[in-house]
């Protein structure tokens, strides 16, 4: 079974910057057709996507998000990261991890968010 | 603002079939897979349908999917209490290249 895990500060002050990580169980974040996510969702509103990474480094960033976000992946300790710079109160969001996997068959690829990590409040206050 | 366009709410008695609908663009819908996620309250969401219609083991077979154009539609049959919850669509978007969620639909089971 396939477990996430974030772990980080629940209490961020504006301007610096959001640090967080996801623990990976169960599956290697250097094996498979996998990508490793973050989604956020303020309390209360809809999901976000921020971005991705996959195991080679190669990156994907939310465009609104792309000049603050920076991820990278500890393969040593099957971990990927998150850090958001320049933080204001709009950033305050329930923080969740999850595995972007695509399934394929000869033709197609399938890609879905399977697996997720119970997610992590990050307040933005000083 | 979503890029994906969700109704607020949808509500049925049990037993009944409910449709939430999602609204998107040829960047996103019109080209791509759509996924739905279920959200619990206090949860995180969980995968309920990938690929336009398929379920993911432990998945409802009360759950079913279809894709038309930029819209695609959740259906649930014989609504139960359980299904009490916020529903999400999910597509890539080629022009943002990345992926983009719905708002949200909260499904009430009267």
């Amino acid at each position: 079974q396939v477990r996430l895990q974030e772990s980080g500060p629940g209490l961020v002050k504006p301007l610096q910057t959001l640090s967080l990580s996801c623990s990976v169980s169960g599956a290697s974040v250097n094996r498979g057709n996998n990508y490793w996510t973050w989604i956020r969702q303020p309390v209360g509103k809809g999901l976000e996507w921020i971005g991705r990474i996959y195991t080679s480094g190669s990156t994907n960033y939310n465009p609104s998000l792309k000049s603050r976000v920076t991820m990278s992946v500890d393969m040593s300790k099957n971990q990927f990261s998150l850090k958001l710079a320049s933080v204001t109160a709009a950033d305050t969001a329930i923080y969740y991890c999850a595995r972007d996997n695509y399934e394929c068959d000869r033709s197609n690829c399938y890609p879905r968010h399977d697996y997720w990590g119970q997610g992590t409040l990050v307040t933005v206050s000083s | 603002q979503s890029v994906l366009t969700q109704s607020p709410s949808a509500s049925g008695t049990p037993g009944q079939t409910v449709t939430i609908s999602c609204s998107g663009s040829s960047s996103n819908i019109g080209s791509n897979i759509v996924n739905w996620y279920q959200q619990l309250p206090g949860s995180a969401p969980t995968l309920l349908i990938y690929n336009y219609n398929q379920r993911p083991s432990g998945v409802s077979d009360r759950i079913s999917a279809s894709k038309s154009g930029t819209s695609a539609s959740l259906a649930i049959s014989g609504l139960q209490s359980e299904d009490e919850a916020e529903y999400y669509c999910a597509s890539w978007d080629d022009s943002l290249n990345g992926w983009v969620f719905g708002e949200g639909t909260k499904l009430t089971v009267l």
